[in-house]
């Protein structure tokens, strides 16, 4: 069954401290995935794809299909990074996608 | 220029009731699709739009819910003899084409809440 796990459902570091969301997958074929954010009273909104290979505020995701992993990782993070984080799959290039739980971010100052 | 916009923004019903939720995509957007947040199930698909047929509608909670699309563009999403488990938010999104490599915008939701 295709599955996206985010084991922690919530993550509290302070200001400049180095941030890692895990995210763990499970499925067949080869996965296309997606973090998303939704920050306070906001909608939505992608942040970043693996296929992209890209770096977005900051923020950067490796794919190991041998962990079967997507962990997105920030080196500093800083107080405007709160907010919740969705890691996707989708799921036969359809554009359906298998969501995790999230796990939301607070980043103290 | 507009997002996807949905209508209403808060719905609160009696159990039992039927209720039509509305999704307007972006404009030249082919793919539309739904999904459903909730406490405890966070967040699930629904069923998803290309042009006006729905290739997948396997999230669909129960023969209670259906949904729509007319003219390639607004979405109603239905929900009858509504459930004090139906209450979440609802979600549509919208992106240019099917697939991974194509951006979903999502749209505000609307909150549905069953007394």
């Amino acid at each position: 069954a295709q599955r996206v796990t985010q084991p922690e459902k919530l993550l509290s570091v302070f200001k400049g401290a180095p941030v890692e969301l895990k995210c763990n997958y499970s499925y067949s074929g080869s996965p296309e995935l997606f973090w998303y954010v939704q920050y306070s009273r906001q909608r939505l909104q992608l942040l970043l794809r693996h296929i992209s290979r890209e770096s977005i505020k900051g923020f950067t995701a490796d794919l190991n299909k041998g962990e079967t992993s997507f962990h997105l990782k920030k080196p500093f993070a800083q107080e405007e990074d709160s907010a919740m984080y969705y890691c996707a799959l989708d799921s036969g290039n359809t554009g359906k996608l298998i969501f995790g739980q999230g796990t939301t971010l607070q980043v103290k100052p | 220029g507009a997002g996807v916009s949905q209508s209403p923004s808060n719905k609160v019903t009696e159990k039992g009731k039927d209720v039509e939720l509305r999704c307007d995509p972006i404009s030249g957007h082919t793919a539309l699709y739904w999904y459903r947040q909730s406490l405890g199930q966070g967040l699930e698909f629904l069923i998803y739009f290309q042009g006006n047929s729905a290739p997948d509608k396997s999230g669909l909670p129960s023969d209670r819910f259906s949904a729509e699309r007319t003219g390639g563009s607004v979405s109603t999403l239905t929900i009858q003899r509504t459930q004090q488990e139906d209450s979440a938010v609802y979600l549509c999104a919208s992106s240019l084409l099917p697939g991974g490599s194509y951006e979903q915008y999502f749209g505000p939701g609307t909150r549905l809440t069953v007394t």
